[in-house]
């Protein structure tokens, strides 16, 4: 079944205490993105990669590390979480361009609900 | 810069009312996507529709139609004879074109709105 998949579903975590995020698809996707979810703001791009070993910043990056070793994984590292990052956490992926070259569909997961006391 | 305003926070129906959720986007991008998610309770975003800018043919796909405006930069969404599993937060979405000024793709969301149907 093509997915992707997201671990740990839940935490909560104290300040300063380094964590990853892990986000993994089977679909063979170029194109994975790291997005937060805060209420009235929508979806907000964190970081974006468009193949292994390419990484970009997106909106909010401030905070935040990823790195593409691998094209199916695409882990969120934070390095000293703070309070304002508790927020639900989005990772998705898709194929970089279809043969028109046409922006593909992005495919996400289900979601990391991070706490940050 | 792109944006994506859904005016509307919260919509209440009864369950078989038709209902209709907006969104306008703001974009120089003469190519350009738009989408729709669903964000049911359980948490997860789930695909609805892709359209391109360049294409204004509206579509239905069963109970779901969405009416795409370039003259108004308008992208709404219609629930026909909504039902209680409705009920979610619906995302619209912008993308610019991989071949826009070399920048880069990014996905810029709306707020959000929160459809509640009551049985």
């Amino acid at each position: 079944e093509a997915q992707v998949t997201q671990n740990p579903r839940y935490l909560i975590t104290v300040t300063g205490k380094k964590l990853t995020v892990t986000c993994s698809q089977n679909m063979n996707h170029e194109y994975m993105s790291w997005y937060r979810q805060d209420p009235g703001l929508g979806l907000r791009q964190i970081y974006y990669s468009m193949n292994v070993e390419v990484t970009d910043k997106g909106d909010v990056p401030e905070g935040y590390k990823v790195s593409r070793k691998e094209k199916r994984n695409f882990p969120l590292i934070l390095e000293s979480p703070s309070p304002n990052q508790t927020s639900l956490y989005f990772c998705a992926s898709s194929l970089s361009k279809d043969l028109a070259g046409v922006t593909d569909t992005q495919y996400f997961g289900p979601g990391t609900r991070l706490t940050v006391l | 810069a792109q944006k994506v305003t859904q005016a509307q926070t919260e919509i209440s129906v009864v369950e078989k009312e038709d209902v209709t959720l907006d969104c306008v986007y703001e974009t120089r991008d003469t190519t350009y996507y738009l989408f729709w998610y669903k964000q049911p309770p359980s948490g997860e975003l789930v695909f609805l529709i892709r359209r391109n800018s360049f294409d204004e043919q509206n579509e239905i796909s069963g109970r779901y139609s969405w009416n795409f405006q370039k003259s108004t930069s308008s992208f709404n969404f219609t629930i026909t004879a909504s039902q209680v599993v409705d009920s979610a937060v619906y995302f619209c979405a912008l993308s610019d074109s991989l071949f826009s000024s070399g920048s880069a793709r990014q996905l810029t969301f709306g707020s959000g709105t929160q459809l509640t149907v009551l049985p």
